[in-house]
């Protein structure tokens, strides 16, 4: 069984610079949710989806958006970066929407200088 | 909305020594409830969860905890940890609204093992 992957493991980005980060879900998994995760905090909600649909929102701006593919995989871009949006981003991978048992991938280290 | 309080940000044990990670949450019904682990630079691994029924549950790494209505607590116990214990430990809720199934995560608490 394939667990969650990330990608790219580390990314410097300047700010007002847009980024895209991808994850692949658990096999047999068709929720992905993302978490971004500042520097000595716990992981903060920020979107979630199933079946290609997003499927509920954190409290983050319209600039952080996402995508999820027929496989399940997602991405999460992020528009006009600003110097807060350096963190670890998570994603997080879960069957159905009885989905609260989320299993995570090892996160993208995001910085923005 | 619900919310999750883990008291100790900071805490150090001498390896072989018991341990327990307090939470604390705060929700109207009963909450999904999980415990994760973090090592440095990494994604969040699962320890364990509640759902309903037994109270106290077991988890991996010899790990289990409590889930207690009346103090709104799920405390996180080992009875004798080991050096690869050493990590950041998140206690989270799941209680959805609107049909999203999203956790609240607590602030972690910082695990050191002393020889």
């Amino acid at each position: 069984e394939t667990g969650v992957t990330q990608s790219p493991t580390h990314l410097i980005k300047t700010r007002g610079q847009q980024v895209t980060l991808r994850c692949s879900s658990q096999s047999g998994h068709n929720t992905v949710s993302w978490y971004q995760q500042a520097l000595g905090q716990g992981p903060q909600f920020i979107f979630q989806y199933y079946r290609e649909e997003e499927n509920g929102r954190g409290n983050f701006p319209p600039r952080f958006s996402g995508l999820q593919f027929p496989n399940y995989s997602s991405e999460l871009n992020v528009n006009a970066l600003e110097l807060d949006d350096s963190a670890l981003y998570l994603c997080a991978s879960s069957s159905g929407l009885a989905g609260y048992e989320q299993y995570f991938g090892p996160g993208t280290r995001l910085t923005v200088t | 909305a619900q919310s999750v309080t883990q008291p100790d940000i900071h805490i150090t044990v001498s390896e072989g020594a018991s341990l327990e990670l307090r939470c604390n949450y705060s929700y109207g019904a009963t909450p999904y409830l999980f415990w994760y682990v973090q090592s440095p630079g990494q994604g969040l691994q699962l320890l364990l969860k509640y759902f309903s029924g037994d109270t106290l549950v077991q988890g991996i790494k010899g790990f289990e905890a409590e889930f207690k209505r009346s103090q709104s607590s799920f405390n996180l116990r080992k009875p004798s940890v080991h050096w690869s214990d050493a990590a950041e430990y998140f206690c989270a809720v799941g209680a959805g609204d609107t049909g999203r199934r999203a956790l609240t995560f607590g602030s972690g608490t910082r695990l050191q093992v002393q020889p």
